[in-house]
């Protein structure tokens, strides 16, 4: 079965604390994201990678931190800069293609700083 | 700066009861709007994909219109299982993010 997975479903943090969410597609998308939802908000995008060994900020970078050393993999570190991590966090992956790029988006993690 | 727009915020229908979302959004150039169904505590899942005004998509018993400034998502005869929130998205020319607007949330009562 192809698809994205991402874990932990769930995932508390004490403050100070740096967290890695893990993302894995089996795909062969190109493209990966990462983003994240809070109630009464649409999707903001963190970080976003249309190859290997490169990526670009989102709209709110700060206090994240990203790497794609492999094709199916993309994971997001929630380091101890983030001021308020509390949030549902969704991966999403696609082809790099004109006219076939949606994207999909795996389960979610729900991040709770303790 | 991309801007989308999602009314109504909530909507409750009895089964049956067909209405309709809509998504207004202002782009500089539009490569595509996206709809997505998400359901609580899940992920989104992709539903349609439009390009350009005039285009119309079906699945099941949703249909998808887009116009220049606004996209509609018809749904007829709905059920209970269609409840759940619905996303709408744009992709402009030129950049991979989407922007998301804050969804509609929609009730069917049996």
């Amino acid at each position: 079965d192809g698809g994205i997975t991402q874990s932990p479903k769930y995932l508390f943090r004490k403050e100070g604390q740096n967290v890695t969410l893990s993302c894995e597609q089996n795909l062969n998308h190109d493209a990966m994201y990462w983003y994240r939802q809070d109630p009464g908000q649409g999707l903001r995008l963190i970080y976003y990678s249309q190859i290997v060994n490169d990526f670009q900020k989102g709209d709110i970078a700060e206090g994240y931190s990203v790497s794609r050393e492999k094709k199916e993999s993309f994971p997001l570190t929630v380091t101890s800069a983030q001021k308020n991590p509390t949030a549902f966090y969704l991966c999403a992956s696609s082809f790099d293609r004109e006219s076939y790029n949606e994207q999909f988006f795996g389960p979610g993690t729900r991040l709770t700083v303790l | 700066e991309d801007q989308v727009t999602q009314s109504p915020e909530a909507l409750r229908l009895q089964e049956g009861e067909s209405s309709s979302l809509n998504c207004s959004y202002t782009v500089s150039g539009l490569r595509g709007l996206f709809w997505y169904r998400q359901d609580p505590g899940k992920g989104p899942e992709f539903l349609f994909t439009l390009y350009s005004a005039g285009e119309e998509k079906e699945k099941e018993r949703l249909k998808a219109t887009l116009t220049k400034k606004e996209s509609f998502l018809h749904i007829t005869a709905p059920k209970p299982e269609d409840s759940a929130t619905y996303l709408c998205a744009v992709q402009n020319f030129g950049n991979e993010k989407l922007t998301f607007g804050t969804g509609t949330r929609l009730t069917i009562i049996p």
